[in-house]
């Protein structure tokens, strides 16, 4: 088991450039998560999806878009890169259930985007 | 609503002292609570959760948190510190709302550093 993998690992883009992220996980999660990590801030939440084919807000979604096209993938994307987006970008994935048992999120390794 | 506090940014000890990083929550549903770590560019772990069962919570590395429902406290501990334990640590809480939606609130974050 692979785990959650994240690609690319590092990106440096010019403002007003679009780029995807790519989250991939083996474990047949339904929820999977995109989250921003700068200093100071914890992990805030971009987008969430609880199934294939379905995507919500998170708290800071604005610049960002997202698909769950297969069960297996969640991208995230970016259409006009601002420098306010130079970030970590984490994603994770969990089991569906209420049970407190279902609650661990599994995180992929980062993705260092910085936006020049 | 919910919200952590990591109540120290940076802790410093020396190797084979003991470790307490603090936490305080509120929320207004009972709680599932977690303690991720995160070493230099890399993915967060998990290092133990709290899901209603015991108060004290063994997670690994030689870690625990004692949920303290009174205080609205989940301070993780060690009793003593290795170098590898330097890292940024994370608690994180997790509820379930009455319309059956989970939402994870992250910290800001505590950096360990561990003196020789």
């Amino acid at each position: 088991n692979a785990g959650v993998t994240q690609t690319p690992k590092f990106r440096v883009l010019k403002t007003g450039q679009s780029m995807t992220l790519l989250c991939a996980q083996d474990m047949n999660h339904e929820y999977m998560y995109w989250y921003r990590q700068d200093p100071g801030m914890g992990l805030r939440l971009i987008h969430y999806s609880v199934g294939e084919g379905t995507t919500a807000k998170g708290e800071v979604p604005d610049g960002y878009n997202v698909s769950r096209l297969k069960k297996q993938n969640f991208l995230l994307g970016l259409e006009s890169a601002a420098p306010s987006q130079t970030s970590v970008y984490f994603c994770a994935s969990r089991l569906i259930g209420l049970a407190s048992s279902y609650n661990e999120q599994f995180f992929g390794p980062g993705t260092r985007l910085t936006v020049l | 609503a919910q919200s952590v506090t990591q109540l120290d940014s940076h802790v410093s000890v020396s190797e084979g002292t003991p470790v307490l990083l603090r936490c305080n929550y509120s929320s207004s549903y009972s709680p599932s609570l977690f303690w991720y770590v995160q070493h230099p560019n890399k993915g967060l772990q998990l290092l133990l959760k709290y899901t209603s069962a015991a108060t004290l919570v063994k997670g690994i590395n030689g870690f625990e948190a004692e949920f303290k429902k009174s205080e609205t406290s989940f301070h993780l501990t060690k009793p003593s510190a290795h170098m590898s334990d330097a890292a940024e640590y994370f608690c994180v809480v997790s509820v379930t709302m009455d319309t059956g939606r989970r939402a994870l609130t992250f910290g800001s974050g505590t950096r360990l550093q561990v003196q020789p």
